[in-house]
């Protein structure tokens, strides 16, 4: 029982560049969320979807745009990569709400040159 | 926007000793959580408080909801090696089932 898988775990970008973060979820979940992770900060929420066919953004948004391609995939999308972005991104699942326990993968590393 | 805050950023203890960390926040939540990460890895749910004064354990760990619903602490008693890691409290605010607040954690380290 996978649970939650993330790729890439490691990834180093340049400055402009675009890339895909890709999650999947084998627990029929129907909410995925994705955070960031900062060294000395919490996570942050970027952005969520409730359903399949729905999203929201989260608190830090910009920057960033997200797909709900199925009940079991939720991708990331950076679409020009800033040194800001560098981060540990985690995506997670939970069956409804954020307050039932949300799964989370292992993180992709991102670095932004 | 909101923040919760977490204390101790850090602590080293020796094997045995009773652990005890805190957040607090200016906001009232409906439900509190704690989570642990290990390194490399994503959190966990450890605990999950969903009424005020409500006292919950889970095998050496417990953790309360405060009576203000602004804070809530989380004990470890007899603390052994694989309780290393960092600690997060998260709350929810009433308006949002979907966001949780982080706090930036507690991280443990156990003096050899």
């Amino acid at each position: 029982n996978a649970g939650v898988t993330q790729t890439p775990k490691f990834q180093v970008l340049k400055t402009g560049q675009s890339m895909t973060l890709q999650c999947a979820q084998d627990m029929n979940h129907n909410s995925m969320y994705w955070y960031r992770q900062d060294p000395g900060m919490g996570l942050r929420l970027i952005y969520y979807s409730a359903s399949e066919g729905t999203t929201d953004k989260g608190e830090v948004p910009n920057g960033y745009n997200v797909s709900r391609l199925n009940k079991r995939e939720f991708s990331l999308r950076l679409e020009s990569a800033a040194p800001s972005q560098t981060s540990v991104y985690f995506c997670a699942s939970s069956r409804r709400t954020a307050v039932e326990p949300q799964h989370f993968g292992d993180g992709t590393r991102l670095s932004i040159l | 926007g909101q923040q919760l805050n977490q204390s101790p950023q850090s602590m080293f203890i020796q094997e045995g000793e009773d652990v005890s960390m805190n957040c607090t926040s200016s906001s009232i939540f409906n439900t509190w959580l704690w989570y642990k990460q290990d390194p490399g890895e994503g959190p966990v749910l450890l605990i999950a408080l969903y009424k005020a004064g409500e006292l919950t354990s889970n095998g050496r760990l417990t953790a309360q909801f405060g009576i203000t619903r602004k804070d809530s602490f989380l004990n470890i008693s007899a603390s052994i090696p694989s309780d290393v890691g960092i600690y997060f409290c998260a709350g929810q605010l009433p308006d949002s089932n979907y966001q949780l607040i982080w706090g930036a954690g507690t991280k443990l380290i156990i003096k050899p």
